[in-house]
């Protein structure tokens, strides 16, 4: 069972276009990270949300903690190829400290 | 500074052996914590150590278990390997244990059970 579902699992863009990854709980978090995770290597963390209806830019990613704190998006303007990864959420619930319960995943594919 | 190194990265062995492997986390990094990540199901947390201690752990069979030592390395153990417990294993360190804390991966160990 997943605690965090991300919607939708595979997504197929053209460079330049924008897009928004969803990721959904019924628990609540006390805090969301999104990832990025390439073929071969370990996730590489992009942004920590902590503060319900929080919002936080990193050039062209804007990621969106939403006010009960569970759910959050990360939307991307003008994709671009190296924007082409898997981008996974995840939350932790107090007081588990470290242990983090990651979202399903969502394949990003940006076409030149 | 070198990143969360994580070895071997491949692994071969067959139904009923075991394996054992090791993560380096980041020089002063004091937690440990190791995933699964498979196709079907995803990243699964399995354990995090923290100064030595087990601190928590997912909902994986006794066959899977894990030690830190003094200088902050790890190992996780596999014993009676199945066919499912094929999987890329991850390992990630963090300094503290704060729910905002951030997290650095190693590349992983990719286990095939034949």
């Amino acid at each position: 069972t997943q605690l965090l579902e991300q919607s939708p699992q595979f997504l197929s863009i053209q460079e330049g276009e924008n897009l928004t990854v969803y990721c959904n709980s019924s628990s609540v978090f006390s805090s969301l990270q999104w990832y990025r995770q390439e073929p071969g290597e370990g996730p590489v963390l992009l942004v920590t949300v902590v503060t319900g209806g929080e919002v936080k830019k990193l050039k062209r990613l804007t990621f969106q903690f939403g006010d009960a704190r569970k759910d959050s998006s990360l939307h991307i303007t003008a994709a671009q190829p190296g924007d082409t990864g898997l981008y996974l959420c995840a939350g932790a619930v107090l007081p588990s400290g470290n242990q983090f319960y990651f979202g399903t995943g969502t394949s990003l594919t940006v076409i030149p | 500074k070198a990143g969360v190194t994580q070895t071997p990265r491949y692994l071969i062995k067959t139904r009923g052996q075991q394996v054992t492997l090791s993560c380096s986390p980041i020089s002063g990094h004091r937690s440990v914590s190791w995933y699964q990540q498979t196709p079907g199901q995803g990243l699964q947390f399995l354990f995090e150590y923290f100064s030595e201690t087990q601190r928590n752990k997912g909902n994986f069979p006794g066959r899977f278990s894990g030690r830190q030592f003094s200088n902050s390395r790890s190992e996780m153990n596999v014993s009676t390997l199945e066919l499912g417990d094929s999987a890329l294993y991850l390992c990630a360190s963090s300094p503290f244990r704060r729910v905002d804390n951030e997290q650095f991966f190693g590349p992983g160990t990719r286990l095939t059970v034949l």
